[in-house]
């Protein structure tokens, strides 16, 4: 769960495109995965979680699956918009009052 | 109501100042969170409180105290910080069990 470097990796789609991110977690303990869209000079912005007894999980225009086989968790943005230019994480946590780890981060980039 | 709210938004002090970062949330979470994050990097932990206790402490430097006043309250209180210590810092709330929600954050920097 620690980052590494400064560099962000990046995902540049077209405005209109679906956008998929995806993460590789490390503990098998953790119970809840989430996904958070981090806008320069805010904070972290809850976006949609999923406990480990599910394998997906839809909200407005966002989809979260979960692989647990091979600890991979993923968000897909359906037509991506411009004001959805921003970093995205991924954590990971137990989920009781306990320490969220964190992905390393990918950029998104919308073009028009 | 999904909000954490932070204040100040930006702070500026010198290494001898003593200064405080607030965090408030109405959300009924009974568990709060310090985070620190530098740029380019994901948010780092320093503190847990659950149910006003101090329960985690990711062996933070004690220049950096934080306290509980109440259930919705969290603060940080800094003194003889190090320039090494300006980061965005973070605070989060969450039910015992569930998904942390996150502040807009206080931007400090150390000179």
């Amino acid at each position: 769960g620690e980052s590494v470097g400064l560099h962000l990796p990046t995902l540049s789609v077209q405005e209109g495109d679906n956008s998929i991110i995806n993460c590789a977690y490390s503990n098998s303990a953790s119970d809840y995965f989430i996904w958070y869209k981090q806008e320069s000079g805010k904070g972290p912005q809850f976006i949609i979680d999923i406990r480990s007894n599910m394998d997906k999980r839809q909200g407005q225009r966002v989809t979260v699956l979960l692989n647990k086989t091979v600890k991979h968790l993923s968000l897909q943005i359906a037509a991506t918009q411009p004001g959805d230019s921003a970093v995205y994480f991924c954590a990971e946590t137990p989920g009781t009052a306990s320490k969220l780890t964190f992905g390393t981060g990918t950029r998104l980039q919308v073009t028009l | 109501d999904t909000e954490v709210t932070q204040t100040p938004k930006h702070l500026v002090m010198g290494m001898t100042n003593k200064k405080s970062l607030k965090c408030e949330q109405h959300m009924g979470h009974r568990a709060m969170y310090w985070y620190k994050q530098k740029a380019k990097k994901p948010p780092e932990l320093m503190f847990v409180y659950s149910y006003e206790k101090l329960s985690i402490n990711e062996s933070v430097p004690s220049r950096f105290s934080p306290e509980c006043p109440n259930s919705s309250l969290l603060n940080l209180h800094l003194h003889a910080l190090q320039p090494e210590d300006s980061a965005l810092y973070l605070c989060a709330s969450s039910h015992p069990t569930g998904s942390q929600y996150f502040g807009p954050g206080t931007r400090l920097l150390v000179l």
